[in-house]
């Protein structure tokens, strides 16, 4: 089965500008979840969703980052506007039970100029 | 807030020998943890799963154990090789199953 696929795999924009990042899950997983690390720290959580509704998204630092999962399949996280604050590498993860373990995909590293 | 510590130094050791790696954290109470491996460039990998109810977990060459008196985890590659070099992670999580706590990684060398 093909695993958790992250788009881009970089990014690199201005201050200022907007990016979203994409998520597919493996097929099935109902729990979708969105983590990052910023440099020299580590893996942080930032939300769950279980299907399209969003379960915990107490680790979302500011109003400048909105995730979304419509239809309960892919998700997106959007940055808007974007700051030098915000880069890092943005991980997602899949799980089909909430008690299973997460299989998360290669991430997507973004860039802030 | 909850502390999760791995060994930040590198963990060198030579190809046959079995690599310890250790996980201590505090100021929580996970009901399970769990052991990826990550490789540069790349996402974490899952490895194994341990519940707060198990004090072992054996998988192939992997052995991990969970003591919550101790509150801590300990990470067991039996005949190491080479291609177990790789950066390993704990991560905790608790009874909503809602998302985990991630230790910084040990980075592990295994040298022919």
């Amino acid at each position: 089965e093909a695993g958790v696929t992250q788009f881009p795999s970089h990014s690199v924009i201005e201050k200022g500008q907007t990016v979203t990042l994409r998520c597919d899950p493996i097929s099935g997983h109902d729990n979708l979840y969105w983590y990052r690390r910023v440099m020299g720290k580590e893996i942080k959580f930032l939300l769950h969703f279980v299907k399209e509704s969003k379960q915990d998204e107490s680790g979302m630092p500011n109003n400048r980052f909105l995730a979304e999962r419509t239809g309960g399949t892919y998700s997106t996280l959007k940055v808007q506007p974007a700051e030098l604050e915000d880069s890092g590498v943005y991980f997602c993860a899949s799980s089909g039970q909430s008690n299973q373990p997460q299989h998360f995909g290669d991430g997507t590293r973004l860039s802030i100029l | 807030s909850q502390k999760i510590e791995q060994n930040s130094e590198a963990l060198n050791i030579q190809e046959g020998k079995t690599a310890t790696l250790t996980c201590n954290y505090t100021n929580y109470s996970p009901a399970y943890l769990q052991w990826y491996r990550q490789d540069p460039g790349r996402g974490p990998v899952f490895l194994l799963l341990i519940r707060e109810n198990e004090k072992e977990k054996r998988k192939e060459r992997l052995k991990v154990t969970f003591d919550t008196t101790l509150k801590q985890s300990l990470f067991h590659i039996t005949a190491s090789q080479p291609a177990d070099s790789a950066t390993y992670l704990c991560a905790l999580g608790g009874y909503n199953f809602n998302k985990f706590y991630f230790g910084s990684g040990t980075k592990l060398n295994v040298k022919p």
